[in-house]
C-alpha cells in the first residue's frame, strides 16, 4: 500500500493558462473523489468516481473543469482558463468497494496558485 | 443537504490540558460521522468515526460520541500533547450521496 499519490504537488501558472494535475489512488480502490480546499476552510467536494465512471459532479465544478478516469485507475483533473479563483489546494482521495466502509484515504494534495 | 458546523478556532492551549471541539450536523437518514486531522504539511487522515447513535469513536487518546438526539459529535482529549497540533475537521459520510461532507476545520496549537 504506497498511499494516494498526487502530482505535482504545486503548480503556478498564468490566468488563462490550461493546467492538469494527477491522482493515483490506493490500487485496489475503485472509489475515487476529488475535493479542493482554500485556507481556513475544509475540503468540498467536486466529483466522484466509481471505477471509470463519473457518478456525481458538485455544481461548484464549472464547465471549465472536467475530470476523467480511464480505465478506472489513475484519474485526472483539468481547469482550462484558470482563473485567479481556482487558486486552491486539490485533494484527491481514494476509498474501497465496500461502501459500508467510508474511510477515506487522502493525498497530500495539488497547491495551485494562479497568477 | 448535508452540512457539518465545528467551532472556530484557532484553540490555543497548554500541554495536558482538556480539549473539547464541538461539532453539530445536519443529515438525513443516519450518517456515519468522522474526525479527520491534519497535521503541519501532511495530508488529511481519519483519526476517529462512529456509524451509530450512541457509538464511541477513538484513537490516540481522542474520543467523540455520536450524540443523535443532539446532531453532535464533540471530539474530546483528556491531556493534549505539543504533537496534537494540527487542524482538525468534522465530517459526515451518507451512503446515498457516496461523499465526505467536511466542516471547516478546527486548528489547534498546544503549547509547552
Amino acid at each position: 500500500d504506497t498511499g494516494v499519490s498526487q502530482n505535482p504537488r504545486h503548480k503556478i501558472t498564468k490566468r488563462g493558462q490550461n493546467v492538469t494535475f494527477r491522482c493515483d489512488p490506493i490500487s485496489e480502490h475503485n472509489r475515487l473523489y476529488w475535493y479542493r480546499q482554500t485556507l481556513g476552510q475544509g475540503p468540498e467536494f467536486l466529483t466522484y468516481f466509481q471505477n471509470e465512471a463519473q457518478l456525481e459532479k458538485s455544481r461548484l465544478l464549472s464547465d471549465r473543469f472536467s475530470a476523467e478516469r480511464p480505465k478506472g485507475s489513475f484519474s485526472t483533473l483539468e481547469i482550462q482558463r484558470t482563473e485567479q479563483g481556482d487558486s486552491a489546494m486539490y485533494l484527491c482521495a481514494s476509498a474501497g468497494s465496500d461502501r459500508r466502509n467510508e474511510k477515506l484515504f487522502f493525498g497530500s494534495g495539488t497547491q495551485l496558485s494562479v497568477l | 443537504g448535508n452540512s457539518v458546523t465545528q467551532m472556530e478556532g484557532p484553540v490555543t492551549l497548554s500541554e495536558e490540558a482538556f480539549l473539547t471541539i464541538n461539532c453539530t450536523y445536519t443529515a438525513t437518514g443516519y450518517p456515519s460521522l468522522f474526525w479527520y486531522v491534519q497535521y503541519p504539511g501532511e495530508g488529511l487522515q481519519l483519526l476517529l468515526k462512529a456509524t451509530k447513535a450512541d457509538d464511541k469513536g477513538s484513537n490516540k487518546g481522542f474520543e467523540a460520541t455520536y450524540r443523535k438526539e443532539t446532531t453532535s459529535f464533540h471530539l474530546e482529549k483528556g491531556s493534549v500533547q505539543v504533537s496534537d497540533s494540527a487542524v482538525y475537521f468534522c465530517a459526515l459520510y451518507s451512503g446515498g450521496y457516496q461523499k465526505v461532507t467536511f466542516g471547516t476545520g478546527t486548528k489547534l496549537q498546544v503549547i509547552p
